[in-house]
């Protein structure tokens, strides 16, 4: 168990909807990553967040935002959803060192 | 654009044999490279780690090897175990760009007992 939460497990839901990712960090990290899987490709950076303020955006659609709250727990939020958003999403967080510490994922499905 | 490549999408080593995972980077700006093991339904764990000022980090059964010059490193696994099977994705960080971390598309270890 790493210590890094994410709720839900499973998402299914349709094109053209909104769903929001939640994920709460480890205790005392104030740093969260968010990461997108999709079949057969690596684990594609999204944003990162550090104590309550963005700090890094990778390859994240226009149609996606996220937040971290001052209580540390970060939500990503996928609007528009489109069938190539299929996907497995992670968060991880990070303290004081270099190492991350990932979430269990959300599998989402857009039918 | 991938910078961190793993062009091994799959390996089955025997039970007890040597594993050796490889990955490839193109940013020579990158200084710290880590592995990181993930089964299905996990999400990824840390593995090992090696900042570009060594080319070797030893932790128990696992190595990893830094080749600056051919921007590459690998992972090797002796002896391995059932137990290793999984999917092993590395990764890479920019120096002085501390916050964003590249990684590979995996490579799925199969260890046959």
């Amino acid at each position: 168990d790493s210590g890094v939460t994410q709720t839900p497990k499973h998402l299914i839901t349709a094109t053209g909807q909104r769903v929001t990712l939640r994920c709460s960090p480890r205790s005392g990290d104030l740093s969260v990553y968010w990461y997108q899987q999709s079949l057969d490709q690596g684990l594609q950076f999204l944003i990162q967040y550090y104590n309550g303020e963005e700090r890094a955006k990778g390859n994240i659609l226009e149609r996606f935002s996220a937040q971290q709250f001052p209580d540390l727990h970060s939500e990503l939020n996928l609007s528009s959803l489109e069938l190539g958003d299929s996907a497995l999403y992670f968060c991880a967080s990070r303290g004081s060192g270099d190492e991350q510490f990932f979430g269990p994922g959300t599998r989402l499905t857009v039918l | 654009d991938q910078q961190v490549k793993q062009n091994s999408p799959s390996l089955s080593v025997q039970e007890g044999r040597i594993s050796i995972l490889n990955c490839d980077y193109t940013n020579s700006m990158f200084d710290y490279f880590l592995w990181y093991k993930k089964y299905p339904a996990e999400g990824p764990t840390f593995l090992i780690s090696i900042s570009s000022i060594k080319d070797k980090n030893e932790d128990g059964r696992f190595t990893v090897f830094l080749n600056k010059s051919a921007k590459h490193l690998s992972l090797h696994i002796v002896p391995s175990q059932p137990g290793d099977s999984a999917v092993y994705f590395c990764a890479a960080k920019e120096f002085g760009m501390g916050n964003q971390f590249y990684f590979g598309t995996g490579t799925s270890l199969t260890v046959i007992p």
